[in-house]
């Protein structure tokens, strides 16, 4: 079974600090996606990866950053954490599109920023 | 902008009642697919719908891609508690080979027993 995880389940950060939310998955996937999910928006994504080393941004990218050095991990970064940025975070993975179409989805990292 | 309206929002309905959601978009979509989420867990793939008309089965659940490729419908008959949860549609879109997915708001649906 395809296993994403997420280096934290609930996380509560002080506005302006750097913040780090970390990814890895066990299925030798090309693709990474992080989104955040809020309420009445459903999901919405932020960057994701189809190589080590590449990113492409999402639909919402300000704010945010990512790291992909090994294809297993891929690294969402907030220079400096805003209240805007409370959010439900969520990590997924997938083989390239013409292999197959699902994404595989972590758990999520509840983020509180104060 | 939400490429994706999803409706219901909200379902709340006894059991063994029937219920659809609806998922509509003002573009077209390479394919289009719905998944569930359960509390504290991430969203799980229910089905990917990719030929306009399409019509896909999953027990008691009933999906259909429209004809025009951008809008898709999930029909429950005779709802079970056990299908409460949330429900998303997500558009396809395939962007550097990789498949960009463009969410609905989703659909909180509670079964009553």
């Amino acid at each position: 079974d395809v296993k994403v995880t997420q280096s934290s389940r609930y996380l509560v950060k002080r506005t302006g600090e750097k913040v780090f939310l970390e990814c890895v998955q066990d299925m030798d996937h090309e693709n990474m996606f992080w989104y955040r999910q809020d309420p009445g928006l459903g999901l919405r994504l932020i960057y994701f990866s189809y190589d080590v080393k590449m990113k492409e941004k999402g639909d919402i990218p300000e704010g945010y950053s990512v790291s992909r050095e090994k294809k297993e991990r891929f690294s969402l970064i907030l220079e400096s954490a805003s209240t805007n940025q409370t959010s439900m975070y969520l990590c997924a993975s997938s083989l390239p599109a013409r292999w197959a179409d699902t994404q595989y989805f972590g758990p999520g990292t509840r983020l509180t920023v104060l | 902008t939400q490429l994706l309206e999803q409706s219901p929002q909200f379902l709340s309905i006894q059991e063994g009642e029937n219920l659809t959601v609806y998922c509509n978009s003002s573009s077209v979509f390479s394919s289009l697919q719905w998944y569930r989420q359960e509390p504290g867990e991430g969203p799980v793939l229910l089905v990917t719908v990719v030929t306009g008309g399409e019509v896909k089965k999953l027990k008691r659940l009933t999906f259909q891609f429209g004809d025009a490729r951008k809008d898709s419908s999930l029909h429950i008959t005779a709802a079970q508690p056990g299908d409460t949860g949330l429900y998303l549609c997500a558009g396809v879109k395939i962007i550097q080979g990789a498949q960009k997915l463009v969410f609905g708001q989703g659909t909180r649906l509670t079964i009553n027993p």
